[in-house]
């Protein structure tokens, strides 16, 4: 199974400055069909996750433009150019390169100072 | 649009059963494959099991695989999740997702929460 490795763990981050979040994945996430399956998910206090970011860099349905992702093979990057209060909860990387089965990073806690 | 609503969670002895059901609206449920995931306590996200578009292929988290059974009813709009020999380290919440192709898990429910305790 690929595992996911997520750094750091906990972000404290001031209002309207940018935060980043990594995510190193145990082999390449590379599919046979070209594309790489690497999602990023944030989870609000108390919520059920939401898909923000798919295939490395593609922005979700009604996600703001401050979330961006970036990386390619085994590295990625979740950035938030400025946070906002509302963005506070954990956030989780994702594969799906080996579909049917997903596995996770263990998620990062993002935290206003 | 999309909806996801689980339900059948509760307090249930170690070793007992419990059948948890997902309603699905807002999309055509026979043209997605769909996921539980769950998440135990104050701990990060696992998939446990995932069902493709017509039910004839299913495929399982190694802890769970020959106790867990995933199930859906197309004409009834339901995905289902039939738990035995239930364990104390099953206790989570359960959520129910979409595959979307290309994306991943890209709809969620608002999960229901198993609690295996004597």
């Amino acid at each position: 199974d690929i595992v996911m490795t997520q750094t750091p763990l906990s972000s404290p981050v001031t209002l309207g400055q940018p935060a980043s979040i990594s995510c190193r994945s145990s082999q390449s996430l590379v599919h046979s069909d070209g594309n790489t399956y690497l999602s990023w998910l944030q989870q609000r206090p108390g919520q059920p996750p939401r898909l923000l970011i798919y295939k490395i860099s593609n922005r979700f349905s009604g996600v703001p433009d401050r979330f961006s992702g970036s990386g390619a093979g085994t590295d990625f990057t979740l950035k938030i150019s400025r946070v906002e209060a509302e963005d506070v909860g954990v956030y989780y990387c994702t594969q799906a390169t080996q579909f049917p089965s997903y596995t996770f990073g263990q998620g990062t806690k993002l935290e206003i100072k | 649009e999309v909806q996801l609503v689980e339900s059948g969670g509760g307090l249930v002895q170690p070793g007992g059963s419990l059948r948890l059901s997902c309603a699905a609206s807002g999309f055509t449920l026979s043209d997605y494959y769909m996921s539980w995931v769950r998440q135990a306590p104050g701990k990060g996200l696992e998939w446990v099991a995932n069902i493709n578009q017509d039910g004839s292929t299913k495929y399982y988290l190694d802890s769970v695989r020959g106790r867990f059974t995933i199930s859906r009813d197309n004409a009834k709009n339901s995905l289902y999740l039939q738990m035995n020999s239930l364990r104390a380290e099953d206790t989570a919440v359960y959520y129910c997702a979409r595959d979307v192709v290309g994306l991943g898990l890209g709809d969620w429910g608002q999960g229901t929460l198993v609690t295996v305790s004597s």
